[in-house]
């Protein structure tokens, strides 16, 4: 069974950093595109980034309003996908969803649990 | 960035009737690939959201066939034929032919 579980979400005030974690288990997780996707509160959905297997050269994209201050990393040993989050600003509340690709396929069949990160003073 | 627009926002439906609901993007979601690259997601209350269609009308396996998907170019529609309780919850179209992928702003779906 395909499990995916984010961790590391909690309070932290604007301008610090948080790295959240997203456990996988029940694929063979290297061949995974994986995603990040959040949800402020009340709102809808917005793409975060990505990361590619390490076939694709295990490369990262980003959503502009996120580039140069978050970073998605994978350890392919551990089945953990990672978000590094910096310069935290009040407008980056929202849940976090790590979300698996489909294989070779550009959309999210899989989704964690979802953790929070509140940005607050 | 693609804007993906859906319609209506919210709708209120008696179980057993249909559902339809729309959503149009920007520019064309169709690839020189063939493919186009159009999703639709179910968000339950309470629950992260789920996949239900890929590619404009394909449904994941395990979809109920009440959900049906179609469209093309830059006009979409979700239809679920007859609606049943645990279809509540709120309907996301996405695009990913282009970065950034965007999201619809998402409709809300009631049970009457």
């Amino acid at each position: 069974e395909v499990q995916l579980v984010e961790s590391g979400g909690g309070l932290v005030q604007p301008g610090r950093s948080l790295r959240l974690s997203c456990s996988a288990s029940g694929f063979t997780f290297g061949d995974y595109v994986m995603s990040w996707v959040r949800q402020a509160p009340g709102k809808g959905l917005e793409w975060v980034g990505f990361i590619r297997s390490k076939v694709y050269g295990g490369t990262t994209e980003y959503a502009a309003s996120v580039k140069g201050r978050f970073t998605i990393s994978r350890d392919d040993f551990k089945s953990i996908a990672y978000l590094q989050m910096s310069s935290l600003k009040t407008e980056d509340t929202a849940v976090y969803y790590c979300t698996r690709d489909r294989l070779n396929d550009p959309d999210f069949d899989y989704w964690g649990q979802g953790t929070l990160v509140t940005v607050s003073s | 960035d693609i804007v993906m627009t859906q319609t209506p926002l919210s709708l209120s439906v008696t179980p057993g009737q249909p559902a339809s609901i729309s959503c149009k993007s920007s520019q064309s979601l169709l690839h020189s690939d063939g493919k186009t690259y159009l999703y639709w997601y179910l968000q339950k209350p309470g629950q992260s959201p789920q996949l239900l269609i890929y590619e404009v009308s394909n449904r994941l396996s395990g979809v109920p066939d009440r959900f049906s998907g179609s469209g093309s170019g830059t006009d979409f529609i979700l239809k679920v034929s007859r609606v049943e309780a645990e279809d509540v919850g709120l309907y996301y179209c996405m695009q990913s032919i282009q970065l950034p992928y965007t999201f619809g702003q998402g409709t809300k779906l009631e049970i009457k």
